[in-house]
């Protein structure tokens, strides 16, 4: 079993429907977790991150973290075109190492 | 000016060739990285560096060496280049310990545009 797992999809949604992507893991000891947004020829970029659990809003963006669950959501509301990308979640124990999932890749269409 | 620039970003090769990629930054970060991503693998650890004298393999290291030449650059050397080794290059940084808990961000990493190498 991969420590992270991610269904790296396609997703595919219309304009302003809202999205939600997911990642499961099996390490206990992880309690940072994050999600990036890769465009597509570009590198990683920091979208949410998030402390143990709980969830954490910024603008459009929620992110949910269940550690009972070993559980982490991303979603994304009034989804439009310019959010259309690859999405990673990651993982830290506090080491200053992430453990990646494999990505979703997210398509908005107009 | 970009906080963490690569070179080259594009790059062909041969089998057997030696190649070397570079990557500086300007966040004054201790921590740098280097990644590659594979279809379908996602993004793998291959060396990671918490300062100048402080380098160690990540989960993918046999084939690829690297330098800390200073705080601000890491190099990714392929000393024989193969044809599995193509793939997309990302070098990453992170900053020093912070406060813990709730709000620390120092696990976050900052990744550079990647360089694209092939391998013929």
């Amino acid at each position: 079993q991969k420590e992270v797992e991610q269904d790296p999809g396609p997703l595919s949604v219309p304009e302003g429907a809202i999205v939600s992507l997911n990642c499961t893991y099996s390490n206990s000891a992880f309690q940072y977790f994050m999600w990036y947004r890769q465009y597509s020829r570009k590198g990683p970029e920091l979208l949410m991150y998030t402390y143990s659990s709980g969830n954490k809003e910024d603008g459009r963006f929620t992110a949910q973290v269940d550690k009972s669950s070993k559980y982490i959501s991303l979603f994304i509301r009034d989804s439009q075109p310019s959010d259309s990308a690859t999405y990673l979640c990651a993982m830290s124990v506090g080491d200053y190492k992430l453990t990646f999932g494999k990505g979703t890749l997210l398509t908005v269409n107009p | 000016d970009a906080d963490v620039t690569q070179t080259p970003r594009n790059r062909i090769t041969k089998t057997g060739k030696r190649i070397m990629l570079e990557c500086s930054q300007t966040k004054g970060h201790d921590r740098m990285y280097w990644y590659r991503q594979d279809p379908g693998l996602g993004l793998r650890l291959i060396y990671y560096s918490f300062d100048v004298k402080d380098i160690n393999k990540g989960e993918i290291s046999d084939g690829y060496s690297v330098s800390r030449q200073a705080q601000a650059k890491f190099s990714l050397s392929l000393e024989s280049a193969i044809p599995n080794q193509t793939a997309l290059y990302f070098c990453a940084t992170s900053g020093t310990p912070g406060l813990a808990g709730e709000g620390s961000r120092s696990d976050t990493q900052y990744f550079g545009p990647g360089t694209r190498l092939t391998v013929l």
